[in-house]
């Protein structure tokens, strides 16, 4: 595709709820990571992936949270139980090549509201 | 800790006025700094980063070690430089970003 698409663009949910957030990354990137903005900051790191292994996950905030890319393209990012504090944008970002995050390119984000 | 600080959530500039962009971190090792913009309904992209030391849309970045510093400049603003701009800092490991909370330039015709 032409850049990170990601979906749904918008996401309300009921503080309990599950939810999903996709990321496909340009075709033939090998690395894929996950940040979440609150409002008013900067985004934060969450989870790293290489093709289909996730080397980093330690900024997910809890277990409620959990990353996969099962096939080293598409990952999803699975939210259980949402809690308001949740309430953020998720952004995917990819790059070509290990390493190479100076040469990140972001999708336009994921807003989550927890009601 | 790393850490990566913008003191100014809102910066507003005239027109053809110079324009400073401050950014400190906290790092220990040999840092490696990155200016990240987003525009208006578009998603966030590199601006600069302090190891090419060029200038991108007239935008310039020195890395002062000993201040822990590297703040954006531009000498003459123009209204398209309005945006979000976020100071990034490249970690230990050299394979995540650490981010700053952002600074929103606005720049008056």
């Amino acid at each position: 595709g032409a850049g990170v698409s990601q979906s749904p663009r918008y996401k309300v949910a009921k503080r309990g709820q599950d939810v999903a957030l996709r990321c496909d990354p340009i075709s033939g990137h090998v690395s894929l990571f996950w940040y979440q903005q609150a409002l008013g900051q900067g985004p934060e790191f969450l989870t790293y992936f290489q093709n289909e292994a996730q080397l980093d996950k330690s900024g997910l905030p809890s277990d409620r949270f959990f990353a996969e890319r099962p096939e080293g393209s598409v990952s999803t990012l699975k939210i259980q139980r949402t809690q308001q504090e949740d309430s953020a944008v998720y952004l995917c970002a990819s790059s070509l090549e290990r390493g190479q995050v100076e040469k990140l390119f972001f999708g336009s984000g994921t807003q989550l509201s927890v009601l | 800790a790393q850490r990566v600080t913008q003191p100014e959530k809102l910066l507003s500039v005239f027109k053809g006025a110079p324009v400073e962009l401050k950014c400190n971190y906290s790092y220990s090792g040999s840092p490696e700094l990155f200016w990240y913009v987003q525009y208006s309904r578009q998603r966030l992209q590199l601006l600069l980063r302090h190891i090419s030391r060029e200038s991108i849309k007239g935008f310039t970045a020195d890395l002062n070690k000993g201040e822990t510093s590297f703040h954006l400049k531009k000498p003459f603003a123009q209204e398209e430089d309005s945006a979000m701009y976020y100071c990034a800092l490249l970690d230990n490991y050299g394979q995540n970003f650490v981010f700053g909370p952002g600074t929103r330039l606005s720049v008056l015709p």
